[in-house]
This record gives structure tokens, sequence and C-alpha cells, in this order.
């Protein structure tokens, strides 16, 4: 199965700053299919990206997801204090579908 | 809205058995692929189980079949997961979740509503 590979495990930075977590795959994602969550704590996991790039309906356009084969990125422009919070990356191109160890993103 | 509520978590004993239900609203439940997935007590997630709209095709992770078994009963908008043979790596909290875009059966689909999930622990 392809494993998922978050880095950094914790990224601590500002409002207004921008992040960018990475997400490395042991051998190649077909089709660019791999999504991204955000979880916060004692919440489900919310939907941002899927297809690599494409964001869910109602996530605002600071969240941005990048890459192909297998690295990929998810890139926040401008933290807003509600987006720290832990994000994951799950690839749904080989079976079973993994997700990511996970990227906490706080202050 | 679109709702889930997921019930029917707890403590249970090494060995036993408890069902999961997850009762949806906000939604067509009869036209959607549904999931379930974990997450142990401070670690990442985990796909468990897929089956779709009419309940016909199931889909587990390797490590889980023949001990969970997911079900749906549509008119009641309630999904379910049995867990059999429970055991201490079964602590966890279980959300069940709508699929949103399904490529292949037997792949964890992408997942756009989650319900807000049930702690079940095991251990005597």
């Amino acid at each position: 199965e392809i494993v998922l590979t978050q880095s950094p495990d914790t990224l601590s930075l500002s409002p207004g700053e921008r992040a960018i977590v990475s997400c490395r795959a042991s051998q190649s994602v077909r089709s660019r299919y791999l999504a991204w969550y955000q979880q916060k704590p004692g919440q489900a996991p919310r939907l941002l990206v899927y297809g690599a790039s494409s964001r869910a309906t109602g996530v605002p356009d600071r969240f941005t997801g990048s890459g192909s084969e297998t690295d990929f990125a998810l890139t926040i422009s401008r933290l807003e204090p509600e987006d720290f919070a832990v994000y994951y990356c799950q690839q749904y191109g080989s079976s079973p579908g993994t997700f990511g160890g996970g990227t906490k993103v706080d202050i | 809205d679109v709702q889930l509520v997921v019930s029917g978590g707890g403590l249970v004993q090494p060995g036993g058995s408890l069902r999961l239900s997850c009762e949806v609203s906000g939604f067509n439940f009869g036209a959607y692929w549904m999931s379930w997935v974990r997450q142990a007590p401070g670690k990442g997630l985990e796909w468990v189980a897929t089956l779709n709209q009419d309940g016909s095709e199931t889909y587990y992770l390797d490590s889980v079949k023949g001990r969970l078994a997911i079900s749906r009963d549509n008119p009641k908008n309630s999904l379910y997961l049995s867990i059999n043979t429970l055991r201490s790596e079964d602590t966890a909290v279980y959300y069940c979740a709508r699929a949103y875009l399904v490529v292949v059966p037997d792949i964890m689909p992408v997942l756009d509503y989650w319900g807000q999930g049930a702690l079940v622990i095991v251990s005597s």
C-alpha cells in the first residue's frame, strides 16, 4: 500500500503567515488522486481539497493544493486564527486508500 | 443542513461486540456511498469500511475483514457498523462519513461530510 509521509510534524506560525504542508507518497499517486482534510480538536475532519488541487465547496481560496506523482503540498496563503488545526492528506488512487500521519499547524 | 449523528460507542470488554449507528439528515441518504473511518487516541485516521447506495456492495480494510460489518437502512436514513471480537487495537473514535467521490469501490473514497464520531474503548 502507498505510505504517505507528511512534514513537518508541527508547524509553528503566526496569523497572517504562510503555511506549507508537505505530503510525500512512497509511490506515484495515480491521476493526482490526493485529498486534504482539516481537523480541529474534538471535531470531525473537514474536506478541503481533492484531485490534488480542486477546492471543496465553501473552502476559502487561501487554501491551495498542488503537486503530482509523489510530492504534494497544501499551502495556506495567510493564516487566519481558525486555520490552526491538524491537516491530513489522503490518497485514493491505490487500494486500500491511506491517510498521512498529519501535520499540526499551531501558533 | 447536512447532519450525521453517531451513537452506540462506549466501554466494551475484549472479545465483546457492539453496533454503532449513524443517523443522517439533510441529504438524500439512499443516493450516496457511505464509509466508516476510525481514529485511535492521539493517532491518525484509518478507513475501515465502505458500502454502496443500496448496501449490496461492501468493502473493508483487510485487517478488519471478518470482524466488522457495515450496513444501512435507507428508509431509516441510518448507517451501521457492527464490530465483533473486539480487541484493544479497536479502541478509537469511529466516524461515519458521506462519500463525495468514489474512484474504485475497494478504495477509500473522498469523504465530504463527517459525523462527530463515537468513542469505543475496548478494555477489561
